[in-house]
């Protein structure tokens, strides 16, 4: 079974600055795709960003890129330029078929 | 656009008492999705729709819980009874096909306390 996991529960970041929350997965699909989601406390769940797994160039949406690197299983995000409105839970998850595998979340708190 | 709709947004009921979720996917949608998630936890999947036939209830504990999308719009999610575990937010998505790389289309949700 693929398994998602994040390492921080927590992660604080002062306005304006950058940060990067942690993902890592296990699976023995060579074929799948990544995505990071965005739960605010209204609790109404947001795609930020997906990577296919076949592409080596990292995806970037504006504010948000990741850093996907295939052979250690690791699927970062980076927030840059962080704003109030960036606080919220933060999950990564995987599909490699029928179904996507969240993580456990990372809360993200941006200090004004 | 409207977005996915669910209903009640919070129940509270005794343990062994029964209780169910509504949810309306976004126009047009063929899957649906029904997630549980504990407080502190990612969401789990219970049950996967396409259209009105079901592609994947494996995590579904069926011998309380019981789901249906009648017409391949609506859902529904039934407890019966409930127990006390199964306090947790129930999220409901839809998405436009059944594709890998598809963007899930979330719900507010529906918080659920047994007590």
């Amino acid at each position: 079974a693929q398994t998602v996991t994040q390492s921080q529960p927590e992660m604080s970041v002062q306005e304006a600055e950058t940060v990067t929350l942690s993902c890592t997965y296990d699976t023995s699909e060579s074929d799948y795709y990544l995505f990071w989601y965005k739960q605010p406390p209204s609790r109404q769940m947001i795609l930020v960003i997906r990577q296919e797994a076949y592409k080596q160039q990292n995806a970037t949406e504006n504010r948000f890129s990741v850093n996907f690197q295939k052979a250690a299983k690791s699927f970062s995000l980076k927030i840059s330029d962080s704003q109030l409105g960036d606080a919220a839970m933060y999950f990564c998850a995987y599909n490699a078929g029928n179904m996507l595998t969240f993580g456990g979340g990372t809360r993200l708190m941006v200090k004004p | 656009e409207a977005g996915v709709a669910q209903s009640p947004r919070y129940k509270i009921i005794e343990k062994r008492q029964s209780v169910a979720f509504w949810c309306n996917p976004i126009s047009g949608h063929a899957t649906l999705y029904w997630y549980q998630q504990i407080l502190g936890q990612g969401p789990k999947l219970l049950i996967q729709f396409q259209n009105n036939g079901v592609v994947d209830d494996s995590q579904l504990p069926k011998d309380r819980f019981s789901a249906e999308r009648l017409k391949g719009v609506d859902s529904t999610l039934k407890i019966q009874p409930a127990k006390l575990e199964d306090s947790a937010v129930y999220l409901c998505a839809s998405g436009e096909e059944h594709e890998m790389f598809g963007e899930l289309f979330f719900g507010e949700g529906s918080r659920l306390t047994v007590l």
